[in-house]
C-alpha cells in the first residue's frame, strides 16, 4: 500500500504570494494533520481534520487555512506569504483523530522557500 | 498545554555501542502518550517507539527501549547495538491521544561513527 503522499516536493514562492500544498493519506485513513517544521526545530502543529471537519488548530495566523475533501485528501493554503513561512510542511494521516493505540504516519513533506 | 524539551542538540555513538537520548516533558493531563520519532535526511518522520503514560512497564522495540520516569517527567531513548542507519534527527513528542496533536521537542542529531 502507498504511504502518505505530498505534492509538490519543493516549491519556491515570493513574499505576498499564495501557496497550496496537497496531501493524500494512506488508504482508509480519515484523519489528516499538518505540521510546519522550520529548519533546526521540531514540527509545530497547524491543523487536524477528520471526516472533513476541523478537529484541532495550532497557534498560526489566519493566513493559514486547510480543508479536507470527500476522499480524505487535504489541502493546506497559506496566503500573503512571509519569509518566515519558509519551512518543511509535513502531513500525517491516521485512521481517526483520537482513538487509542493508533499511529500517525507522516509523508515526506513539502519544502517551501519564500524569497 | 504540553511542552517537550530535548537538551542534547547533538550526540555521537560508535557503531555497535549504546547511546541514550534524553527528553523531559510537562503536561497537565493525567493520561497521555509519549513518542520517539526518527527523521533521516530523507525527511520522512518515522515512529520509533511509543509509551502509554498509564503503563508502568517501559516500552521496547528490538534495539530501542525507553526509560519512562513519570514522576520526574522524563522519557529517554536507549539505542543498543547502534548501526550506521540509526544516524538521524530524533524527536521526542507527546500527545493526549495517540492520533491527536503531537507536541515535539527540538530534536537531537545522532551521529554514528565507525
Amino acid at each position: 500500500d502507498a504511504g502518505v503522499t505530498q505534492s509538490p516536493t519543493h516549491l519556491i514562492k515570493t513574499r505576498g504570494q499564495h501557496v497550496t500544498l496537497r496531501c493524500s493519506p494512506i488508504s482508509g485513513h480519515k484523519s489528516v494533520s499538518w505540521y510546519q517544521q522550520v529548519l533546526g526545530q521540531g514540527p509545530q502543529f497547524i491543523f487536524q481534520y477528520y471526516e472533513k471537519e476541523e478537529r484541532g488548530r495550532g497557534n498560526f495566523p489566519d493566513r493559514f487555512s486547510a480543508r479536507q475533501f470527500p476522499n480524505y485528501s487535504s489541502e493546506l493554503n497559506v496566503n500573503a506569504l512571509l519569509l518566515g513561512d519558509s519551512a518543511l510542511y509535513l502531513c500525517a494521516s491516521s485512521l481517526s483523530s483520537g482513538n487509542y493505540q493508533e499511529t500517525q504516519y507522516f509523508g515526506p513533506g513539502t519544502r517551501l522557500l519564500v524569497l | 498545554a504540553q511542552t517537550v524539551t530535548q537538551s542534547q542538540p547533538e550526540m555521537s555513538v560508535q557503531e555497535a555501542e549504546t547511546v541514550t537520548l534524553s527528553c523531559t516533558y510537562d503536561t497537565s493531563e493525567s493520561d497521555y502518550y509519549l513518542f520517539w520519532y526518527k527523521q533521516p535526511p530523507s525527511r520522512q518522520m518515522i515512529l520509533v517507539i511509543r509509551q502509554e503514560a498509564y503503563k508502568q512497564q517501559n516500552a521496547t522495540e528490538n534495539r530501542f527501549s525507553v526509560n519512562f520516569q513519570k514522576a520526574a517527567k522524563s522519557f529517554s531513548l536507549k539505542i543498543s547495538d547502534s548501526q550506521l542507519g540509526d544516524a538521524a534527527m530524533y524527536f521526542c513528542a507527546s500527545s493526549v491521544f495517540t492520533a491527536s496533536k503531537l507536541t515535539f521537542g527540538t530534536g537531537t542529531r545522532l551521529q554514528v561513527t565507525l
